[in-house]
């Protein structure tokens, strides 16, 4: 079976600095990891993926996500964040070999203070 | 301009009344899917389709109905007999590759008078 955990629903970070929400997941085989971002009365926008190669994966408007197989990890950063970046992020994951949709997280809501 | 469309924005169930949303896709996506979102609890499967007349219960199908007779569409009904259906729906679409990303509308927000 495949979960996604997002162990903080609310994250608070001062514009300027950098951001991580964070993500693990639990895949019996290998994972396809995505990032997505809501804003209020929106559907969800892609943001990035992870299929395989280089852990470190640039997305849209300056996100970036770091793949950690051995901590079953894909953490969302950001290095400078902006007020405009205050949303709903959901991480997903899917096994490589299942033919199964995408299993999404709870979801964290960042909110980036000017 | 290609993408997803959800309508209506807004709607309003009365009781035992079934209603449907409508979704549509213009992105030559062979899969489709449908999604409930409550606050707090992530968005959850309620059926998705992989290919035209074939679809799959998610996991909160009970009260659902779908139908999947045109690759472009993918309504959804909710019928009486789901009792608590106040919630924001969430259509999306994909490629049929599991590395593709899902693309999403902007949703329905479904309430009860």
């Amino acid at each position: 079976a495949q979960s996604v955990a997002q162990p903080e629903d609310q994250v608070n970070v001062a514009e300027g600095n950098p951001l991580t929400v964070k993500c693990t997941y639990s895949v019996s085989g290998n994972p396809y990891l995505f990032w997505y971002v809501q804003y209020p009365n929106r559907g969800l926008q892609f943001l990035l993926k992870y299929i395989t190669g280089d852990n470190l994966v640039k997305g849209s408007y300056g996100f970036e996500a770091e793949f950690n197989k051995s901590q079953t990890s894909f953490h969302l950063k950001k290095p400078s964040a902006l007020v405009s970046d205050s949303a709903l992020y959901f991480c997903a994951v899917r096994d490589v070999k299942g033919n199964t949709p995408l299993v999404f997280g709870k979801g964290t809501r960042l909110s980036v203070i000017a | 301009d290609g993408g997803i469309t959800q309508s209506p924005k807004y709607l309003f169930r009365k009781e035992g009344q079934n209603v449907t949303l409508s979704c549509e896709q213009n992105l030559n996506h062979d899969a489709m899917y449908w999604y409930r979102q409550d606050p707090g609890q992530g968005l959850r499967l309620i059926y998705y389709s992989q290919i035209v007349n074939d679809f799959q219960k998610g996991d909160i199908a009970e009260g659902y109905s779908v139908s999947r007779e045109k690759k472009e569409s993918f309504p959804l009904t909710v019928t009486s007999a789901q009792k608590n259906p106040t919630a924001f729906y969430l259509c999306a679409s994909s490629l049929r590759q599991e590395h593709q990303p899902q693309h999403f509308g902007d949703g329905t927000r479904l309430s009860i008078l």
